[in-house]
């Protein structure tokens, strides 16, 4: 069974900091996701990789990067946390092998920002 | 702007009862489709999914299809307490590479005893 294990569950950072948040996945997926989640905004795709070293900017790539050295570890980077990125971020996997191929998702970091 | 719309709800149905959610997507050229779940501070979690035009059925659960009208449904029979949830609907197909997942905003379903 695929498995997407996140970091943290829970994490309270203060404004400057810099922030790590890692995913590793078990089952050699090609594409990789970070999403974010907030009340009433449902999920919003922060920065998405199709294969190591490549990555994409989603719709919300502002004050964030990433990193993909490893095909099973995809990490999300916030160079300065500011409050407004207090949210559930959460991190999904995928083959790349056609349509039919649903998204896994790990258990979500809950980020908090001083 | 590719979107996928959903009313956010509450919808609010007996126990027993039908609870129906609806999706609609922008993007024509979509292929696959996905109804998830997500219980309050859980991740989301698969419950259906549909590729072809029409009904798809599993359990208590009836996912439906219409492409030319880029339509989605869910439907959940014999509604449950425990199906309380806000469901996610899914478009796969749109935005770069067609490798990315479009969601909804979501439903938020109550199911009253």
């Amino acid at each position: 069974d695929v498995k997407v294990t996140q970091s943290s569950r829970y994490l309270v950072k203060r404004t400057g900091e810099k922030v790590f948040l890692e995913c590793v996945q078990d089952m050699d997926h090609e594409n990789m996701f970070w999403y974010r989640q907030d009340p009433g905004l449902g999920l919003r795709l922060i920065y998405f990789s199709y294969d190591v070293k490549m990555k994409e900017k989603g719709d919300i790539p502002e004050g964030y990067s990433v990193s993909r050295e490893k095909k099973e570890r995809f990490s999300l980077i916030l160079e300065s946390a500011s409050t407004n990125q207090t949210s559930m971020y959460l991190c999904a996997s995928t083959p790349w092998q056609g349509d039919r191929f649903r998204e896994f998702f790990g258990p979500g970091t809950r980020l908090t920002v001083l | 702007q590719k979107e996928v719309e959903q009313n956010s709800g509450p919808l609010s149905v007996p126990e027993g009862a039908i609870a129906s959610l609806n999706c609609t997507y922008s993007d024509r050229g979509s292929q696959s489709f996905f109804w998830y779940r997500q219980y309050s501070g859980k991740s989301p979690e698969l419950i259906m999914s549909i590729y072809s035009n029409g009904d798809k059925e599993d359990g208590r659960f009836t996912a439906q299809l219409n492409k030319a009208s880029q339509y989605v449904s869910l439907l959940i029979r014999d509604s449950q307490p425990s199906d309380s949830a806000t469901y996610l609907c899914a478009v796969k197909g749109m935005g770069n590479y067609g490798q990315n997942f479009v969601f909804g905003p979501g439903t938020r379903l109550s199911v009253l005893p």
